[in-house]
Parts: C-alpha cells; structure tokens; sequence
C-alpha cells in the first residue's frame, strides 16, 4: 500500500519569502501524485497533481512541485509568498489500481507580515 | 466544472439522535464518492468508498452500523451518523471521483458535527 510523509509539521515564513513544504511518498510503482491546500474549517482545493511526464508541475496560485523518482519526492515550492497562502496543505498518493488517496498529516503553513 | 457541495455545511444535534450529511456532485456524474473525517489538526482518515447502486466499502475499523452510507445515484452519496455521541463530534468532508485514470478526488466543503 502507498503511503505519505510530510516531515514538516509547521512552517512559518515571512511574506513575500519563497516556500518549500517537503512530501515523501512510498509506492512501489509510479504514483499519482497531488497536493491540496485547506483553509480552516474549509475543502481540499486541489494545487496541482503529478500522473506522469513532466517532472515539474506548475499550479495554481503559483505553487509548482518537483517529482523526484530517485527521492520518492514531491515537494511543493512557492517562489514568494502571500499572507493568504496561510493554510494547511496536504500532499496525497494513488496508486493505478486503486482509486483511494492516502494523505499525508499536513503542513501547517503560517506566514507573517 | 467538478464541484462537489455539502449539506448542511455544520450541523449540532443531540446525543443519540441521528443525523444525514448529503454530499452531491453538482456538474459531474461520480462513480466513486468518499467520505473522510478530520479531526483537529490532522489529517484526513478515509472511512469508507461508495459506488453508486452497491454497498459501500468501509475502511478497517470504521463501524459501518454506525455510519450508514448510500449512494442513491451517480451525483448524490448521503452519510448518517446514527446514534450519534460527543466522540461524534468531527469534521466530515465527502469527495467524489470521475472514475478515470488518475485518482483526483473533488472534495466537497466539509460539515462540522457538533453532537451534545
């Protein structure tokens, strides 16, 4: 079964300084890969997701992700960021065969002024 | 397109009543739908899969009598905390998928169950 790990729990940044929250994810196969922001007491919004070709995937809000086959990696980066991309974000893993996502425990991003 | 609503968005209720979580896709048709719940601060625990016409499959330890889950049709899944108690108490977010490759899950906004 696949599984994910984000090492970070909490990330404070300053506005308008770059982001990098990690994901690592185990799957024995190529994965289906996503990452999706929650705003308190709100739905996943999908950032962007990773099936297959290009490596680095653009999104939205200006968030990007780098697949690293060699890493088992998929950490997402936002070159400077905006008070409202405080949220909690969850990177998720699928696998071919099975339409369940398992999440990661999410990064709780808080940014300041 | 692929928006998923839920209804009602919080909801408070008394111990051992029962309460219905609707869950629609509202310019899809989902095969799949999913139902998660969140607690404070963590992540999402899968509870269990529906397709739509059959039984739903629930997640190992997930008490199915419990949460009683139906997917009447291809754009609506209903979950019902029956019997509810304070440990109820919990975020429940519902998902829905297209069914092609690919896994993505639109998830809906959530309904918060408060249960006294």
């Amino acid at each position: 079964a696949q599984s994910v790990t984000q090492p970070d729990i909490h990330i404070t940044v300053s506005e308008g300084a770059s982001l990098e929250l990690r994901c690592n994810y185990s799957y024995g196969a190529t994965p289906y890969l996503f990452w999706y922001v929650q705003s308190p007491g709100q739905g996943l919004q999908l950032l962007l997701k990773y099936f297959s070709g290009d490596t680095l995937v653009q999104g939205i809000k200006g968030f990007e992700a780098e697949f690293k086959r060699s890493q088992s990696s998929f950490n997402l980066r936002k070159p400077s960021v905006h008070w409202s991309d405080a949220a909690e974000y969850f990177c998720a893993v699928g696998a071919l065969d099975d339409y369940k996502l398992s999440f990661g425990a999410g990064t709780t991003v808080t940014v300041r002024a | 397109g692929a928006v998923v609503s839920q209804h009602p968005s919080w909801v408070i209720c008394k111990s051992g009543t029962s309460v219905k979580i609707e869950c629609r896709s509202l310019d899809f048709q989902a095969t799949t739908m999913f139902w998660y719940r969140q607690f404070p601060k963590q992540s999402l625990m899968l509870m269990a899969t529906s397709n739509e016409g059959s039984k739903a499959t629930y997640e190992q330890g997930v008490e199915k009598d419990k949460f009683l889950i139906n997917h009447a049709s291809l754009t609506l899944s209903t979950l019902t905390v029956t019997s509810a108690h304070p440990e109820d108490s919990s975020f429940y977010i519902c998902s829905a998928s297209l069914g092609t490759g690919g896994n993505e899950q639109f998830f809906g906004p959530g309904t918060r169950l408060t249960v006294l």
